[in-house]
């Protein structure tokens, strides 16, 4: 199962919005409704941001949201702010594997 | 408060075995699912494995880069998860990530990770 394709590096101002993109297949993403975000600052607990394409679990700032149209799913992040920085990573469900994205750095200039 | 606490990394030579213990506590353990995952110095995240609940019938899934050598396994008694890693190679080397996973599609709280390193 080949990895999912985010862009190695995204940056943005505070105050500006940005978005990362995760491009699979129609065997993965685009065959199901099973795409979850996750945030990693390095040395700690990665941190789920999204699931099912679009829903933020309890805890999670309603700057973050998700949508996903045909094989590719996005993360937007609006109102970056310095906290935001750090490792973004998406995943599908598959019937046989669960697949990663390659990851995005997500710099606050 | 959802814990997650992994344990048993470390420095292990190629071939031979280690088992990692991921201990929980904070939910009612034996009625989720769980996962491993890792990540390789300098690279993403890699899914390793999933175990069900007792009640979906504990059976387990892997992924192709680990099928045979590793195997994950689970203790409700002591809230605890375990995974199995046999014939240990050097592209092994990666911080090991337990965490909580309702259903396969998604992963709800996650560990700190330990390290294991193989190396001669």
């Amino acid at each position: 199962q080949s990895a999912l394709t985010q862009p190695a590096s995204v940056s943005g101002s505070p105050g500006q919005s940005i978005t990362i993109s995760c491009t699979g297949t129609s065997s993965d993403v685009g065959g199901y409704n099973y795409v979850s975000w996750y945030q990693h600052h390095p040395g700690k607990a990665p941190k789920l941001m999204i699931y099912d394409v679009s829903k933020r679990p309890s805890g999670v700032s309603n700057r973050f949201s998700g949508s996903k149209s045909g094989n590719t799913a996005s993360l937007t992040i609006s109102g970056l702010q310095a906290e935001d920085e750090a490792d973004y990573y998406c995943s599908s469900y598959t019937s046989s594997s669960t697949p990663f994205g390659t990851g995005t750095k997500v710099t606050v200039l | 408060e959802v814990q997650l606490v992994e344990s048993g990394g470390g420095l292990v030579q190629p071939g031979r075995s280690l088992r990692l213990s991921c201990t929980a506590s904070g939910f009612t353990f034996g009625d989720y699912a769980m996962s491993w995952f890792r990540q390789a110095p300098g690279k993403g995240l890699e899914w390793v494995g999933f175990i069900r609940s007792k009640a979906y019938g504990g059976t387990t899934e892997y992924a192709a880069s680990v099928k045979g050598r590793f195997t994950i396994s689970r203790d409700d008694s002591k809230s605890i998860a375990y995974l199995q890693m046999n014939s240990l190679k050097t592209e092994d080397t990666a911080v090991y990530y337990c965490t909580r996973a309702p259903q396969r599609v998604f992963f709800d709280y996650w560990g700190q990770g330990t390290l294991v390193t193989v190396s001669s």
